[in-house]
């Protein structure tokens, strides 16, 4: 079946510094690949929609210059959390559709998720 | 405004206590309705899709229906195991693949 990966699973860092994500589709080519952020009890909120080869789609409300997405390959979108702050700190999770599978049968393939805490 | 609201928020259950999850929605054209499976810590795993009113789908203990507002997971006689959050989200015909998610609903099956 369809997989996805997505590094580091967990990441540190200090306030001020910029951290990137990586979601790799393992075993198909995902043109479109998404990227959510999670907040303990709470559900997924999409922040933007990746596509490659062109800019992300953000979703309202979500700063394009904080968090840089880029999908240069059919294999890998990055989200680049930049100049980090502890309200950034969150659960980062990504998924992508393979585009091969019949529409939406499948639902959507998500990575492990990325715990980032900001201190 | 696309919506899915899920109750209840938490769900405590006796191993072998059969149960439902449910999941309202609103959505301008239904293309899809998905339930996902979300351990701590982890990214959610598909469980199934539905498509149209009526329909169902069922995968071990777990069984799904679809009405024209809202979506059952039934859960019978659950395991210890089958601890987790799980997530209904549906897509609207319009607006791409973008996929609404629901707050979930965290099962706790008790031994």
């Amino acid at each position: 079946g369809a997989v996805v990966s997505q590094h580091p699973s967990w990441v540190i860092c200090k306030s001020g510094t910029s951290v990137k994500i990586e979601c790799r589709s393992l075993d198909f080519q995902a043109t479109t690949m998404f990227w959510y952020r999670q907040f303990p009890k709470q559900s997924l909120m999409l922040m933007a929609t990746s596509n490659e080869g062109s800019k992300a789609t953000y979703e309202q409300g979500v700063e394009k210059d904080k968090f840089l997405i880029n999908h240069a390959s059919l294999t890998l979108s990055t989200l680049t959390v930049t100049s980090a702050h502890p309200e950034d700190s969150s659960f980062y999770i990504c998924s992508a559709r393979d585009p091969d599978r019949a529409e939406a049968n499948y639902g959507y393939t998500f990575g492990s998720g990325t715990r980032l805490t900001v201190v | 405004e696309d919506q899915v609201t899920q109750s209840p928020e938490a769900l405590r259950l006796q191993e072998g206590e059969s149960s439902s999850l449910n999941c309202s929605y609103t959505v301008s054209g239904l293309r899809g309705l998905f339930w996902y499976r979300q351990d701590p810590g982890k990214g959610p795993e598909f469980l199934f899709t539905l498509y149209s009113a009526g329909e169902e789908k069922e995968k071990e203990r777990l069984k799904a229906t679809l009405t024209k507002k809202e979506s059952f997971l039934h859960i019978t006689a659950p395991k210890p195991e089958d601890s987790a959050t799980y997530l209904c989200a549906v897509q609207a015909r319009t607006g791409g693949f973008k996929t609404i998610f629901g707050a979930g609903t965290r099962l706790f099956v008790k031994a």
